[in-house]
């Protein structure tokens, strides 16, 4: 079965500081990747997603993922963090016979003003 | 404004007692989905629905049932059969045409 792993559960930064969340998939052939956060008190919503062509995805936020298939990755990063960006961030997957999304663990991120 | 809806925002409950949770969208999508997350558990599938009046059991569905009546409306029965019911549910919609789930606010259920 298709698996997410989200390599860090909680990540705890100081402001300006720089962040990568790890993501790493099972499936081998065509996928839709996503990175979801769930800001406190709010609804969860998409951060970014790749589908195809350029591996490098810009998001809200000043967020971006890379997509690196070789890797089965999908690594989130912020070159700088704002304490705005405390969060949990989800990372998922769609596999290109699936209609479900497959979920990873979640990250939560404490960032330190 | 569109979006999903879902009612209320906490429900308590007694053990051995039925609940049902609404969700509500008026996005016009054909799917809707029924997530339970738990802590350190990211969000597990229970139903999905593609179309009206056709659902699925998604990975975690015992306990569980659902009805899509409505192309607007998904709502979650949680029974007492359901072992450990105390979560936060979320509820999701997609267009056809699209792979973007949208979120409600979701409802914290607490059974005791």
């Amino acid at each position: 079965a298709q698996s997410v792993s989200q390599h860090n559960h909680h990540v705890i930064l100081s402001e300006a500081a720089s962040l990568e969340l790890g993501c790493n998939y099972s499936y081998g052939g065509t996928v839709n990747l996503f990175w979801y956060v769930q800001y406190p008190g709010q609804h969860l919503q998409l951060l970014l997603k790749y589908f195809s062509g350029d591996p490098l995805v810009k998001g809200i936020k000043g967020f971006e993922a890379e997509f690196i298939k070789s890797k089965f990755s999908f690594n989130l990063r912020k070159p700088s963090v704002q304490w705005s960006d405390t969060a949990e961030y989800f990372c998922a997957v769609k596999d290109g016979n699936n209609r479900k999304l497959i979920w990873g663990l979640g990250t939560s991120l404490a960032v330190n003003p | 404004d569109g979006g999903i809806t879902q009612s209320p925002k906490y429900l308590f409950r007694k053990e051995g007692q039925n609940v049902t949770l609404s969700c509500e969208q008026n996005l016009n999508h054909d799917a809707m989905y029924w997530y339970r997350q738990d802590p350190g558990q990211g969000l597990r599938l229970i139903y999905y629905s593609q179309i009206v009046n056709d659902f699925q059991k998604g990975d975690i569905a015992e306990g569980y049932s659902v009805s899509r009546e409505k192309k607007e409306s998904f709502p979650l029965t949680v029974t007492s059969a359901q072992k450990n019911p105390t979560a936060f549910y979320l509820c999701a919609s997609k267009a056809e045409s699209s792979y973007e789930q949208y979120f409600g606010p979701g409802t914290r259920l607490t059974v005791t």
